[in-house]
């Protein structure tokens, strides 16, 4: 069963602008990550929010955490043609970090 | 400090045959696990541990088989393959509670 769904499933934007990826999830949670995968390679673990955080930031990176909604964004400012990837959000359930369950991704293109 | 390396990245069976696909990580993680991604699914959660001698199912794990006899290796066996098993396999390992997952960059199996 998926927990998170990612949306939306793509997003093409030009280099410069933001880009926002929404993650919404069904059962509460311990915390909520973000993932990258570039083409062909293994997920990059981004950015870890726990339940009770509302915001994080890492360089260009910025994520929210709505409880209430069961919702998270992942806004990448500034994009450049390197962010072209696929984002997945991830959630763990206990905060026992080996059981996450991974949406379906988010597929980013930045063009020049 | 290699992280997580996983063997072979490519792999071609037919129908019934057995094999083992190798992970291993250098970085004294506790807790590691297997996914498989198919497209459109996410990743999906098979098998995982939380230290050697302990092992547990996850989302998906009919069809293999998994042990843990070392911190650093945990082996994913595939006893009769079955076209149903065709995907890319991703092996992570973590240090466990709230903690990031680590990947390996997958191994791409095809069972014709």
């Amino acid at each position: 069963s998926q927990q998170g769904e990612e949306d939306p499933q793509a997003l093409s934007i030009q280099e410069g602008e933001n880009a926002t990826m929404n993650c919404s999830y069904k059962t509460s949670i311990n915390n909520l990550q973000w993932y990258r995968q570039n083409s062909g390679r293994g997920l990059v673990h981004l950015i870890l929010i726990r339940s009770n955080e509302r915001e994080k930031h890492s360089g260009r990176l910025r994520v929210t955490l709505d409880t209430s909604k069961k919702s998270s964004s992942l806004l990448i400012t500034a994009s450049r043609a390197a962010d072209t990837a696929s984002y997945f959000c991830a959630t763990d359930l206990t905060g026992g970090g080996n059981k996450l369950t991974f949406g379906t991704g988010t597929q980013l293109k930045v063009e020049l | 400090n290699a992280g997580v390396t996983q063997t072979p990245k490519f792999q071609v069976l037919k129908t019934g045959q057995s094999m083992t696909l190798q992970c291993a990580q250098d970085m004294n993680h506790e807790y590691m696990s297997w996914y498989r991604q198919d497209p459109g699914m996410g990743l999906r959660l098979i098998h995982y541990s939380v230290g050697a001698g302990i092992t547990d199912q996850g989302e998906v794990p009919n069809g293999y088989n998994v042990s843990r006899s070392t911190t650093e290796d945990f082996p994913l066996r595939l006893l009769l393959a079955a076209p149903s098993q065709t995907s890319v396999y991703f092996c992570a390992s973590s240090t466990g509670y709230n903690s990031p997952l680590h990947f390996g960059n997958g191994t791409r199996l095809t069972v014709t």
